[in-house]
């Protein structure tokens, strides 16, 4: 079956501009968390969405955002770009969230370029 | 505070040669924990996890990762490395949010490089 797929795979910013990030998870799977991955930083999480309700954020400011639809599709916004919000970010689907012996998938990311 | 720590930034081995990777982790209970690769431009592929029982725990791809509770460690190993393992691995910890597995916390990666 499909994995998770993120698009788009690659995009460039302005500073200032807005970005939204979409996620299409794993057919059945109810859960999608958000990562970002920068050098510097590492994997960072952002937040998780299991039936249309964000459920656990990390430590991020509000310019991210994000939102998950009755298909489980989820998507991510990020306002008011700055350069340090160049990363790779990664979207990662699981069956039915944080439960003993879930597995989590990930995409293969955006490349997020802010300039 | 939950963490990981992925000791060695770099490492470079011979193909055919054995292979360990460090990590360590700072948990107050029994932890979820995971060993992930990342190829270059690629996402992250799942090569094995730890939940409870059999500490020795065998992933894809011939690798394996023994969990030990008194080192707070959980090290990846592989008895032969081929060329193609050359990729960035990483390894993390399930935060718990009520007793069950939450988000993921990642260590820095440790690079793998593999010489013929």
């Amino acid at each position: 079956k499909a994995g998770v797929t993120q698009t788009p795979r690659y995009l460039i910013k302005t500073r200032g501009q807005q970005v939204t990030l979409s996620c299409s998870p794993i057919s059945g799977h109810r859960s999608v968390s958000w990562y970002q991955q920068t050098p510097g930083q590492g994997l960072q999480f952002l937040f998780e969405y299991f039936s249309e309700t964000q459920r656990n954020k990390g430590n991020f400011p509000g310019r991210f955002s994000g939102r998950q639809f009755s298909n489980s599709r989820s998507e991510m916004n990020v306002s008011t770009l700055e350069l340090g919000d160049s990363a790779l970010y990664l979207c990662a689907s699981s069956l039915v969230g944080p439960e003993r012996g879930n597995t989590i998938y990930f995409g293969e990311g955006s490349w997020l370029t802010v300039v | 505070a939950q963490s990981v720590t992925q000791p060695d930034i770099h490492i470079t081995v011979s193909e055919g040669a054995s292979l360990e990777l460090r990590c360590n982790y700072s948990y107050g209970a029994t932890p979820y924990l995971f060993w992930y690769v990342q190829s270059p431009g690629q996402g992250l592929q799942l090569l094995l996890k730890y939940f409870s029982g059999d500490t020795l725990v065998q992933g894809i791809k011939g690798f394996e990762a023994e969990f030990k509770r008194s080192q707070s460690s959980f090290n990846l190993r592989k008895p032969s490395v081929h060329w193609s393992d050359a990729a960035e691995y990483f390894c993390a910890v399930g935060a718990r949010i009520g007793g069950s597995q939450g988000n993921l916390i990642f260590g820095k990666g440790t690079k793998l490089s593999v010489k013929p």
